[in-house]
């Protein structure tokens, strides 16, 4: 089974500044995907970016982006330029193919103003 | 185009009730979710719908919890008796199809309270 490892419960960050938040993962599996979804005060969960893990490039999405390490199985999260509708819930996700998807327990960001 | 819709939003009921969740997902998806989150964790798969067969109910407990997904569309989820410990927030979400290359899509959830 699959486990995903978020160490911090909360964090918080200065509006326009840059956070990371970190994910560890541990997995026998070579073929796997990698996420990163928001759950604001509404409860959706949204998501934010994507990783396949068989892909060395980080992936990026605008003011998101992710430092994945595959044989450290660290997934860390950077968003730059922080906005006040950044704070919410982060969970980090990993996906065994095809749709087996387990959760951590979060991080909650707070962005300051 | 409209997203995954849930309701009620809250639900309070006392332990032993029975209990039910309703999800219509967005139109045209074929795979169903339905995900319990406890407080201060990740959400966990309940069940999962491919049109309107079941793909994996491994850890839905089977003896209170049940889940159909009628004409491959709206599911509903249904808890009886209902327990303390079933308080939390039930996600339904969809994909287009099975597979990891499809987004997941989550609706705002349903949270219950037993008391």
């Amino acid at each position: 089974a699959q486990t995903v490892t978020q160490s911090q419960p909360e964090m918080s960050v200065q509006e326009a500044e840059t956070v990371t938040l970190s994910c560890t993962y541990d997995t026998s599996e070579s073929n796997y995907y990698l996420f990163w979804y928001k759950q604001p005060p509404s409860r959706q969960m949204i998501l934010v970016i994507r990783q396949e893990a068989y892909k060395q490039q980080n992936a990026t999405e605008n003011r998101f982006s992710v430092n994945f390490q595959k044989a450290a199985k660290s997934f860390s999260l950077k968003i730059s330029d922080s906005q006040l509708g950044d704070t919410a819930m982060y969970f980090c996700a990993f996906m065994k193919p095809p749709t087996e998807l387990t959760f951590g327990k979060g991080t909650l960001l707070t962005v300051n103003p | 185009e409209a997203g995954v819709a849930q309701s009620p939003r809250y639900k309070i009921i006392e332990k032993r009730q029975s209990v039910a969740f309703w999800c219509n997902p967005i139109s045209g998806h074929a795979t169903l979710y339905w995900y319990q989150q406890i407080l201060g964790q990740g959400p966990k798969l309940l069940i999962q719908f491919q049109n309107n067969g079941v793909v994996d109910d491994s850890q839905l407990p089977k003896d209170r919890f049940s889940a159909e997904r009628l004409k491959g569309v709206d599911s509903t989820l249904k808890i009886q008796p209902a327990k303390l410990e079933d308080s939390a927030v039930y996600l339904c979400a969809s994909s287009l199809v099975t597979g990891s290359k499809n987004p997941m899509f989550f609706g705002s959830g349903t949270q219950l309270s037993v008391l």
